[in-house]
Order: structure tokens, then sequence, then C-alpha cells
């Protein structure tokens, strides 16, 4: 069984510029969530989809952006890049709604903003 | 307030001895999910062991071991015989269920096993 996958894996990007990255979820898992994480802030939760629709939001500008595709595949923007947006970012996914006991997590897209 | 506090930024422990890696959490649900994550250097997050709020026994998944003390809010993680390949970021993370889908986490502690 194929695990959490995320593409790219690395990025460099401007200042100003706006970027995608992809999660494919675990076969079966519906609810995928997207974490920051950076040295000093440690890993903060951007928002969390299940179904299409996304369920919860952390605390981050309007300028990060996700959906979900009917086949849970997630996707995360994040428009007019900033120096500060340079971070390990993770997608997890969830076997089921609100009582899961398991997250998985993918290997990251490292994101750098020049 | 935290809601995850990991007490040790960083651990040295000889291969072969167990160790214990500190959590205590705050929380007013009833019900809730405790995890500990590892995190080597390639960055890729790996799911260790799970504990619920009204599970009765410690979980356990083979080297490792949730000593979990709800009355303290308390859930360390014990690794029983450590390994040279157990030197990593350790994260403890909570989910309440009453409230929302996220998992909360701590800052780490990094484990050093010495050879």
């Amino acid at each position: 069984k194929a695990g959490v996958t995320q593409t790219p894996r690395y990025l460099i990007k401007t200042r100003g510029q706006q970027v995608t990255l992809s999660c494919s979820p675990i076969s079966g898992h519906r609810s995928v969530s997207w974490y920051q994480q950076t040295p000093g802030q440690g890993l903060q939760f951007l928002f969390e989809y299940f179904s299409e629709t996304q369920r919860n939001k952390g605390n981050f500008p309007g300028r990060f952006s996700g959906r979900q595709f009917s086949n849970s595949r997630s996707e995360m923007n994040v428009s007019t890049l900033e120096l500060g947006d340079s971070a390990l970012y993770l997608c997890a996914s969830s076997p089921r709604d609100r009582t899961y006991t398991e997250a998985f997590f993918g290997q990251g897209t490292r994101l750098t903003v020049v | 307030a935290q809601k995850i506090t990991q007490t040790q930024p960083g651990m040295f422990v000889q291969e072969k001895e167990a160790v214990t890696l500190d959590c205590t959490y705050d929380t007013s649900d009833q019900s809730y999910g405790l995890f500990w994550y590892k995190q080597p250097s390639s960055g890729e997050m790996i799911f260790l062991i799970y504990q619920g709020s009204y599970d009765e026994q410690n979980a356990t998944e083979g080297r490792y071991s949730l000593n979990f003390q709800k009355a303290r809010k308390s859930a360390n993680l014990v690794i029983s015989a450590s390994q040279l390949g157990d030197s990593a970021m350790y994260f403890c993370a909570m989910r309440e269920f009453n409230r929302d889908d996220k998992i909360i986490f701590g800052k780490g502690t990094r484990l050093h096993i010495l050879p």
C-alpha cells in the first residue's frame, strides 16, 4: 500500500511568486491536513480537508489556500511568496472522519524563497 | 499556554539503553488522542504510537511504549534497547476530539544515540 506522496520534494521560488504543492493521501483516506514546519515556530497547522471541504483552518494569512479533489488528492497554494514562507510543508492523511487514531505524513516539500 | 510541552530539547543516550522522552499536555476535553512521531533528518514524519484518553492500557508498539498518566496529563514515550537509527527528532502531539481535527505538536526532543 503506497504511503502519502508529496510533490515536489524541493522547490526554490522568488519573492512575489506563487507556488502549488501537491499531496496524494493513502488510498482510502479521505482526510488531508497540511502543516508548516520552521525552526522558529515548529509545526503549525494550516488547514484540513475532508470530502473536498475545508473543515478547519489554522492562523495563516489568506495567501495560503488549498483544495481537495474528488479522489482525495489535495493541493496547497501560496501566493505572493515571502521569505518567511521558507519551510518544510508536510501533508498528513487520515483514514476516518473525526475519530481517527492514526495520521500518516508524507516526506514533505521543502520550499525555499529567495 | 502551550498545549504540548516537551521539556527536553536534546538528549544523549548510549546505544542499547532505554530512553524516556517526556511529554505533558494541557486540555479540558475528556476525549482526546496522543501521538508520538519520529522525524529523521530526511524530514518525513513517522508515526510511532497512539494513546486514546479512554484507553486504560498503555499503548505499545514493538520497542515503543507510551507511559500514560492521565491525572498528571503526561504521555512519555519509552524506547527500549535504543539503536543508532533511533537518532532523530521526536514530537509529541495531541488531538482534541471535541474541538477540531488539527493535531497540535510539541517543540520536539532531539535524541542522539551514542555508539
